[in-house]
């Protein structure tokens, strides 16, 4: 059974500071792997989807890399602002023909200081 | 605006009463999932449908059930079965195909009273 690992739990840094989010899987078999941000009750925004392919994929600020083999994702953001606040959610597709299935970390509370 | 849709935000049930939660999308997409999330627990998979008529159960189904008649929509209902059904409850589409990105709605929390 895949299992999804976040680390830290929760992470609190001043502003403008570059910080990393760690996820970690125990079975590589992965169609991918997509990051989330949530908001306090609000649903999952989409952040970076990683082909199983891909080693990394960027979108302004953040960058995600994958590697497969050892079954770990690492999110970086640059230069972090205050409005970065929120959960971090990593989750990996896996499941033969049901690959939309999404098994979820527990994710990673990040609060930015200003 | 392309996106999905679920009411209603808030929603309040008794001891013993079924309630249903909806879920439509104008993604075009075919497969829909609904997922649960507890503090400290991570979302878990409940049920999901990869195309209209057909639907498989997830991780914790039990208490649960759910229709897919057409294509936009996924309703689901909590029945009394559901032990312990206080819970932010998520539901997600996408393209039904290896890969795929998966879209999340807004979400509906559910307390019992």
């Amino acid at each position: 059974k895949q299992e999804v690992t976040q680390i830290p739990a929760a992470l609190s840094v001043p502003e403008g500071e570059n910080l990393v989010l760690n996820c970690s899987f125990t079975d590589s078999a992965i169609y991918n792997l997509q990051w989330f941000r949530q908001d306090p009750g609000k649903g999952l925004t989409s952040l970076l989807l990683i082909q199983s392919s891909q080693r990394e994929q960027t979108s302004g600020r953040l960058n995600a890399s994958l590697d497969k083999s050892s079954g770990r994702s690492t999110l970086y953001i640059a230069a972090s602002q205050p409005g970065d606040s929120a959960t971090y959610l990593c989750a990996v597709s896996t499941g033969g023909t049901s690959y939309g299935k999404l098994t979820f970390g527990q994710g990673t509370i990040l609060t930015v200081h200003p | 605006d392309g996106g999905i849709t679920q009411s209603p935000k808030y929603l309040f049930r008794k001891e013993g009463q079924n309630v249903t939660l909806s879920c439509e999308q104008n993604l075009n997409h075919d497969a829909m999932y609904w997922y649960r999330q507890d503090p400290g627990q991570g979302l878990r998979l409940i049920y999901y449908s990869q195309i209209v008529n057909d639907f498989q159960k997830g991780d914790i189904a039990e208490g649960y059930s759910v229709s897919r008649e057409k294509k936009e929509s996924f309703p689901l209902t909590v029945t009394s079965a559901q032990k312990n059904p206080t819970a932010f409850y998520l539901c997600a589409s996408s393209i039904s195909r290896i890969g795929t990105e998966a879209f999340f709605g807004q979400g509906t929390r559910l307390t019992v009273v």
